[in-house]
């Protein structure tokens, strides 16, 4: 299978420290893109990348939040100084240029004790 | 503004026809999504539409679109214990050089045996 793969799938902090996630997309899928869901909502977008240029970042990213894309292929997702309400999944997908599908990984859950 | 709305719950018998509905309120979205999300997992892509079109059949789902009043609904036929899930709808939101997805909040669809 060769899907979007995500690495934690589940991950448990304690408040302030730094978490660090990782998304590799389907194989020459050239744009990917991270989300956030708490529970009971739908997905919200947070950044976007085409190749590894960084395009659009959401409010959402605090400060705290960096994403990397640094070969166009796998991305990382950092929160610094993690807060209980950083605790969600977050979800990466990917999709091709000229291609209207955007393909999601399993997620990583992140709880903030 | 980037709203999408879903009513929360829907329960059907299995081998009855379920309908999610699903509003949303940019005029200039082009594609509009249905994912699916089982407990714990990431989403996956069931089926979308584009906007000049009013309806597309996928084995048992058919989506209908209703551009004048931004109305698009979800139809899956004989639903089995299977498709129990949560089901976003999503428009997909130009700006710039993103083409982010807006998902709605999820219906939670529950199959009595």
């Amino acid at each position: 299978d060769t899907g979007v793969s995500q690495d934690p799938r589940h991950k448990i902090t304690k408040r302030g420290q730094n978490v660090t996630f990782r998304c590799d997309p389907i194989s020459e899928h050239n744009r990917l893109y991270w989300y956030r869901q708490t529970l009971g909502q739908g997905p919200e977008f947070l950044t976007y990348f085409q190749n590894e240029a960084q395009l659009e970042k959401s409010r959402l990213l605090s400060d705290r939040f960096s994403a990397e894309r640094p070969k166009g292929s796998f991305s990382t997702l950092e929160i610094q100084r993690t807060e209980q309400g950083d605790s969600a999944m977050y979800l990466c997908a990917s999709s091709l240029e000229g291609s209207y599908e955007q393909y999601f990984g399993p997620g990583t859950r992140l709880t903030v004790t | 503004g980037e709203d999408v709305e879903q009513s929360l719950f829907l329960s059907v018998r299995e081998g009855d026809s379920s309908v999610i509905n699903c509003t949303y309120t940019d005029s200039s979205s082009t594609y509009l999504y249905w994912y699916k999300q089982e407990p714990g997992a990431g989403l996956q892509l069931l089926t979308y539409i584009f906007s000049n079109m009013d309806m597309k059949q996928d084995q048992r789902l058919t989506v209908l679109l209703n551009k004048k009043d931004k109305h698009l609904s979800l139809r899956i036929a004989d639903t089995q214990t299977g498709d129990s899930a949560i089901y976003f709808c999503a428009e997909m939101w130009y700006g710039g050089a993103t083409n982010k997805l807006i998902f709605g909040t999820g219906t939670l669809l529950a199959v009595q045996p």
